[in-house]
């Protein structure tokens, strides 16, 4: 079983709003990660959570405020967005961040208002 | 920056084979190879992946030069559920060290 599911699918909304994206996965795997896709573009790295501690952080604006409760949950907290920010958020898990594959999820599609 | 080149696009009859090329000519020798594909709006794929030499499970063949500076990812008989954008990737081994997703190839399928 290779499955990372996300919630919700889409999610809308307005930019004084605060939502949260969710990510699980039941594999063991001790690396997850968050990327975002704008259209037509490849992912981009946002952050990695490996042993559920924040390993790296690539420059992503306050706004975007990641979380991971344990071992199998990754949940990435969205306050204050901007339109620019609607795009497609990945999420992944790998074994460990030490030259593992990474699984992704289906994604949540997000529209800023 | 992607240490990788593709060709932006390509089209494949269905039923035949579909090469796809990846040029990583400042490959170290400690970075594998990685393919992912990524169908319209899902996330991305595994396919496969290698060191140096050529690989193949139930998806795929990947054939690496002797000299690693390139790559081909075969799908031996490529049908309409095949069309996607194909991501070559080339990763370190070292903790920390992640994927950096290029531009990829979009490939069509052609009935």
């Amino acid at each position: 079983d290779t499955e990372v599911t996300q919630t919700p699918k889409h999610l809308v909304m307005g930019m004084t709003n605060k939502k949260s994206l969710k990510c699980e996965q039941h594999m063991g795997h001790r690396a997850m990660y968050w990327y975002k896709q704008k259209a037509k573009k490849p992912p981009e790295l946002m952050f990695v959570y490996s042993y559920e501690k924040l390993s790296i952080n690539e420059s992503v604006p306050s706004r975007f405020s990641p979380e991971c409760p344990n071992s199998s949950l990754l949940n990435l907290h969205l306050h204050a967005l901007q339109p620019e920010d609607s795009a497609l958020y990945l999420c992944a898990s790998s074994q460990n961040d030490y030259q593992e594959t990474q699984y992704f999820g289906p994604g949540t599609r997000l529209l800023v208002l | 920056d992607a240490k990788t080149t593709q060709p932006p696009s390509m089209d494949c009859a269905e039923g035949r084979a579909a090469n796809l090329p990846c040029n990583h000519s400042t490959i170290s020798g400690n970075e594998y190879v990685y393919w992912y594909r990524q169908i319209h709006s899902q996330g991305p794929q595994y396919i496969i992946h290698g060191l140096k030499n050529n690989e193949t499970n139930e998806m795929a063949s990947l054939i690496i030069t002797e000299d690693r500076k390139s790559s081909t990812l075969i799908l031996p008989h490529a049908t309409l559920r095949d069309t996607a954008v194909y991501y070559c990737i080339v990763r370190p081994q070292i903790y920390g060290q992640n994927f950096v997703f290029g531009p990829g190839t979009r490939l069509s399928v052609l009935p």
